[in-house]
């Protein structure tokens, strides 16, 4: 199977630890997004990038945020002193950066933090 | 920041009925796609329409873009127990490098039977 892949499929954490989370694109994108979802909401826009290079972050994500994509294919969101709202559905998804730019997402990366 | 609103927010009716969902903003899609989403699970792509005034069929869901490309629709007909969902509209505002998908808030479809 080619598609978005996302590890972990669930995390719970203790308030304050830092997560890391992967994404694996489909192989041909290089367009990768990364959203959070809570319950009952739409997907809300995190960061994105073309390639290794970050066009966009949220002003929504603070400074505990960080995302990478080192070498153009996976990337890794990671959050650092994890907050009880920050449990949330993660999602990663990739596209073509032309045409349609149909996105193509993973399954999510469930957090809790306790 | 552009903005999408999905009407309505939950809807619940019995398998057999017709049912549409609508996606609006004030500002104009470079392209837009409908995705369905069923819990704890990512969003699956149905369709996405590029062209103002475009229709898409798929099965017994009917996709049409308006044709000043701000607004959108998703109509099932005879919906089925397995249409249950939260469809989600997302839209690209302009078709330069330095745009994203941005996702409506979602309508929830509950059908019973």
């Amino acid at each position: 199977d080619t598609g978005v892949s996302q590890n972990p499929r669930h995390k719970i954490t203790k308030r304050g630890q830092n997560v890391t989370f992967r994404c694996d694109p489909i192989s041909e994108h290089n367009r990768l997004y990364w959203y959070r979802q809570t319950l009952g909401q739409g997907p809300e826009f995190l960061t994105y990038f073309q390639n290794e290079a970050q066009l966009e972050k949220s002003r929504l994500l603070s400074d505990r945020f960080s995302a990478e994509r080192p070498k153009g294919s996976f990337s890794t969101l990671e959050i650092q002193r994890t907050e009880q709202g920050d449990s949330a559905m993660y999602l990663c998804a990739s596209s073509f950066p032309t045409g349609g730019r149909e996105a193509f997402f993973g399954q999510g990366t469930r957090l809790t933090v306790v | 920041t552009q903005l999408l609103e999905q009407s309505p927010q939950f809807l619940s009716i019995q398998e057999g009925e017709n049912l549409t969902v609508y996606c609006n903003s004030s500002s104009v899609f470079s392209s837009l796609q409908w995705y369905r989403q069923e819990p704890g699970e990512g969003p699956v792509l149905l369709v996405t329409v590029v062209t103002g005034g475009e229709v898409k069929k798929l099965k017994r869901l009917t996709f049409q873009f308006g044709d000043a490309r701000k607004d959108s629709s998703l109509h099932i007909t005879a919906a089925q127990t397995g249409d249950t969902g939260l469809y989600l509209c997302a839209g690209l505002f302009n078709a330069g490098t330095a745009s994203k998908l941005t996702f409506g808030t979602g309508t929830r479809l509950q059908v019973t039977l």
